[in-house]
């Protein structure tokens, strides 16, 4: 089944202590995002890759680290979490990331900074 | 730059009635789409329904349909019949290709559907 996978679903932790959520697709898709939702704001891009080693920063990546070593992992980091990254986050892919294309989302990994 | 604005922050609907969610969009670049997503209780993003710039018609996809208004820079989705399954928040996007944007995917704020029996 295609599908975009994403853990953990749901993560508490404290301030400072670092942490990844990981992200893969199944679909061989060359692009692939980080969305962050927050009540009254919809979704915000943080970080998008358009394909292997390549990444760039989106609306809002301060705080928030990627790496894309393989085509269908993702993973967004947090090295230092803090309170204001409380959030519903979303992993995304597409074919090659152009206009005509729906993007597939992961089921969400809502984070609460203590 | 990209820009989605969805002003009706709640919207309630009498359930087999129609329901207009709108959506206004700005981008100075040509090749664009927009998108409708839903996202019910639950969290997930559900893909609704997509309309190309270039289109002549207008998108439909069962119940669903998008009121493509270029000039107006209007995208409004119609739910027709409406179903107590409905009842849910719902996203209207938009990708174009223009420059350091190209890829990205631009939300509005959302509408919360609420039907009612």
């Amino acid at each position: 089944e295609a599908q975009v996978t994403q853990n953990p679903r749901y993560l508490i932790t404290v301030t400072g202590k670092k942490l990844t959520v990981t992200c893969s697709q199944n679909m061989n898709h060359e692009y692939m995002s980080w969305y962050r939702q927050d009540p009254g704001l919809g979704l915000r891009q943080i970080y998008y890759s358009m394909n292997v080693e390549v990444t760039d920063k989106g609306d809002v990546p301060e705080g928030y680290k990627v790496s894309r070593k393989e085509k269908r992992n993702f993973p967004l980091i947090l090295e230092s979490p803090s309170p204001n990254q409380t959030s519903l986050y979303f992993c995304a892919s597409s074919l090659e990331g152009a206009p005509n294309e729906k993007l597939f989302f992961g089921s969400g990994t809502q984070l609460s900074v203590l | 730059a990209q820009k989605i604005t969805q002003t009706q922050p709640g919207m309630f609907v009498q359930e087999k009635e129609a329901v207009t969610l709108d959506c206004t969009y700005d981008t100075s670049d040509p090749s664009y789409g927009l998108f409708w997503y839903k996202q019910p209780s639950s969290g997930e993003m559900i893909f609704l329904i997509y309309q190309g710039s270039y289109d002549q018609q207008n998108a439909t996809e069962g119940r669903y349909s998008l009121n493509f208004q270029k000039a107006r820079k209007s995208a409004n989705l119609v739910i027709s019949a409406s179903q107590l399954g409905d009842s849910a928040m719902y996203f209207c996007a938009m990708r174009d290709a223009g420059g350091t944007s190209y890829g990205k995917l631009t939300f509005g704020q959302g509408t919360i559907l609420t039907v009612h029996p």
